[in-house]
This record gives C-alpha cells, sequence and structure tokens, in this order.
C-alpha cells in the first residue's frame, strides 16, 4: 500500500500568491482530515470530511483557506492569497470512517510563504 | 485554554532511562485515547491506542488513562536511541466526531548513547 501522497512535499512562494496543497488518500479510506504544524501551535485541525463531505471545518483560520473533496481518492487545501504566517507543514490523513482514531498521515508539504 | 496540554519539552535522557511522557485535558467527552510517534521530517505515526482508562502495554511501551483525573501517560522502558522523536498525545470523542483527533503540542524526546 502507497500510503497518504502529498504534494508538493516543499514549496516556498512569495505572499499573495496562490497555494495548492494535494492528498491522495489510502484507497478504502473514507475519512480525510487536513492538519497544520506549527512549532508554537503544533498539529491543528484545520477541516475533516466524511464520504468527501466536510463535517468540521471550524479550524480552518479564515476564508483565505479552501479545501475540497471532489471525489474519493483526492483532495485539495489551498490558499489564496498566501501570507507569511501561513508557513507550516500541512499534513494530510486518511482513515476508515468506523475507526475511532488511528489516522494515517501523509509525510506533509511544508510550505514558506516569503 | 487549549483542550489537550502537552509539556512540549525538550527531554533528554540517557539510554536504558524510564521515559514518562504526559498529558491532561479538560473535555469529559473525551473516549479514545493514544500516543503517536513523529521522527523528524515525517507524519506522526500510530504507537498506541487506549479506550477509555485503564492500562495497555506493548513491548516497552506503557500507556495509561485516568478518566476521573484528565490525565494520560506513555511510559517507555529501557529506551533507546531509536526512541528519539516526537512524542504527541490525541484524544477523541465517540459518537458523531469519532475520527477527530485532538492533539497535544507534543513532547520532544532525545535519548542519549
Amino acid at each position: 500500500d502507497a500510503g497518504v501522497i502529498q504534494s508538493p512535499r516543499h514549496e516556498v512562494t512569495e505572499m499573495g500568491q496562490e497555494v495548492t496543497l494535494r492528498c491522495k488518500p489510502i484507497s478504502g479510506h473514507n475519512s480525510l482530515f487536513w492538519y497544520r504544524q506549527t512549532m508554537m501551535r503544533g498539529l491543528e485541525l484545520l477541516i475533516y470530511f466524511n464520504n468527501n463531505v466536510p463535517i468540521d471545518d471550524s479550524g480552518m483560520p479564515e476564508d483565505r483557506f479552501s479545501a475540497k473533496m471532489p471525489n474519493a481518492s483526492f483532495s485539495t487545501l489551498k490558499i489564496q492569497p498566501s501570507e507569511p504566517r501561513d508557513s507550516a507543514v500541512y499534513f494530510c490523513a486518511s482513515s476508515l470512517q468506523s475507526s475511532t482514531g488511528e489516522l494515517f498521515f501523509g509525510e506533509g508539504s511544508r510550505l514558506t510563504v516569503l | 485554554q487549549k483542550e489537550v496540554e502537552q509539556d512540549p519539552g525538550p527531554l533528554s535522557v540517557p539510554e536504558g532511562a524510564i521515559v514518562s511522557l504526559n498529558c491532561t485535558y479538560s473535555n469529559s467527552a473525551f473516549q479514545y485515547f493514544m500516543w503517536y510517534r513523529q521522527y523528524s521530517r515525517k507524519g506522526p505515526e500510530l504507537l498506541m491506542y487506549t479506550y477509555s482508562s485503564g492500562n495497555k502495554e506493548d513491548g516497552r511501551f506503557t500507556a495509561q488513562v485516568d478518566k476521573s483525573s484528565k490525565y494520560i501517560s506513555l511510559f517507555i522502558r529501557d529506551s533507546q536511541p531509536s526512541d528519539s522523536a516526537t512524542y504527541l498525545c490525541a484524544m477523541s470523542q465517540a459518537g458523531n466526531q469519532g475520527g477527530k483527533l485532538i492533539f497535544g503540542q507534543g513532547t520532544e524526546l532525545s535519548v542519549k548513547p
């Protein structure tokens, strides 16, 4: 099994630019999560989907952030326009909806906004 | 106040030491308690999983949950340099919130040879 696949692994961009992060969950998993990790705030849940439907987006910091899951095998997290304070590692994770906590994480996308 | 509190460390111990990592939480609805391990520049991976109160042992690792005190612990016996990583506690509720994990900030552990 390939695991959760995220791209790009590293992204350096300038303030004001649009950033799109991509995630392919593990086949058969029907829950998908986007987390953000920083030294100051740790690992924060941004949004999660069950069966491609957004369930809780209360962690999305502001309207500049949006996430979509058009099908069971693909999700995007978009930041437009990006700001330096968005610099962080963004993790995608997937799980079986019936499970009770075992998330499988990707390797993360390290974003630097200059 | 955060729902889950964890001392970020860093914690440095000699090889062979017993390590104790802890988290406290405020939400009494949490039912599932986990410890994840994260190596540098990698995603977290599940290490231990416990439902409700009690202890669980897996090799050198023991997880304890005390729901009355809202306190969970992870013990590592005979620590090895390969245990050097960040350890994150995580918790979730049952029901329709199941699967939504809330993480502690993580404790960075370094085991010196």
